[in-house]
């Protein structure tokens, strides 16, 4: 079974501009949940969507968004690009509400100059 | 503030030995917690994860610990391999919903031949 893919997996973008971000679950996962990764923070929880709706959402300005497809693709967008939003976005997708079956992409590396 | 905090970002273990990586949280009302382990350019796998009803739970080679009255748990690798280099996140939740996951910012372990 394919796992989660991401597309591009890196990224440059400048100040000002707008980003989408793709990722496609593995087959028959519902849920995909998106994270920011930086230098010394960790994963940020970004949001989640299931069966096209968002779920939750983390502390992130409106600038980031998102949305799922009916199947089950993902995108993310992140407009008015700011320096600091360079970082590594993950996607993971997970089958039922159980933490140790998520599983994760290997990311899109975004770098804003 | 961060809830979820690795204070080593990086360890260095030769093979064979133990390597033990350590994670302190603040928020009493955190009940489950997971470690992950991420290689570079792949996205993040689920390794082990513990309850805070429990105060161990192993699993092969790794064994993770709890200590909720210190709020600190540890992930112990016996023997450590070479191919356990890698960084690992630890991440605490507080309820059964995925935005409610904090993670650590990761500990880079090198396992030397």
């Amino acid at each position: 079974k394919a796992g989660v893919t991401q597309t591009p997996r890196y990224l440059i973008k400048t100040r000002g501009q707008q980003v989408t971000l793709s990722c496609s679950p593995i087959s028959g996962h519902r849920s995909v949940s998106w994270y920011q990764q930086t230098p010394g923070q960790g994963l940020q929880f970004l949001f989640e969507y299931f069966s096209e709706t968002q779920r939750n959402k983390g502390n992130f300005p409106g600038r980031f968004s998102g949305r799922q497809f009916s199947n089950s693709r993902s995108e993310m967008n992140v407009s008015t690009l700011e320096l600091g939003d360079s970082a590594l976005y993950l996607c993971a997708s997970r089958l039922a509400d159980s933490y140790n079956e998520q599983f994760f992409g290997p990311g899109t590396r975004l770098t804003v100059l | 503030d961060q809830q979820v905090k690795q204070n080593s970002p990086s360890l260095s273990v030769q093979e064979g030995r133990i390597s033990i990586l350590n994670c302190d949280y603040t928020n009493s009302m955190f009940d489950y917690f997971l470690w992950y382990k991420k290689y570079p350019a792949e996205g993040p796998t689920f390794l082990i994860s513990i309850s805070s009803i429990k105060d161990k739970n192993e699993d092969g080679r790794f064994t993770v610990f709890l200590n909720k009255s210190a709020k600190h748990l540890s992930l112990h690798i016996v023997p450590s391999q070479p191919g356990d280099s890698a960084v690992y996140f630890c991440a605490a939740s507080a309820g059964t919903s995925y935005d409610k996951v904090i993670f650590g910012p990761g500990t880079s372990l090198s396992v030397i031949p």
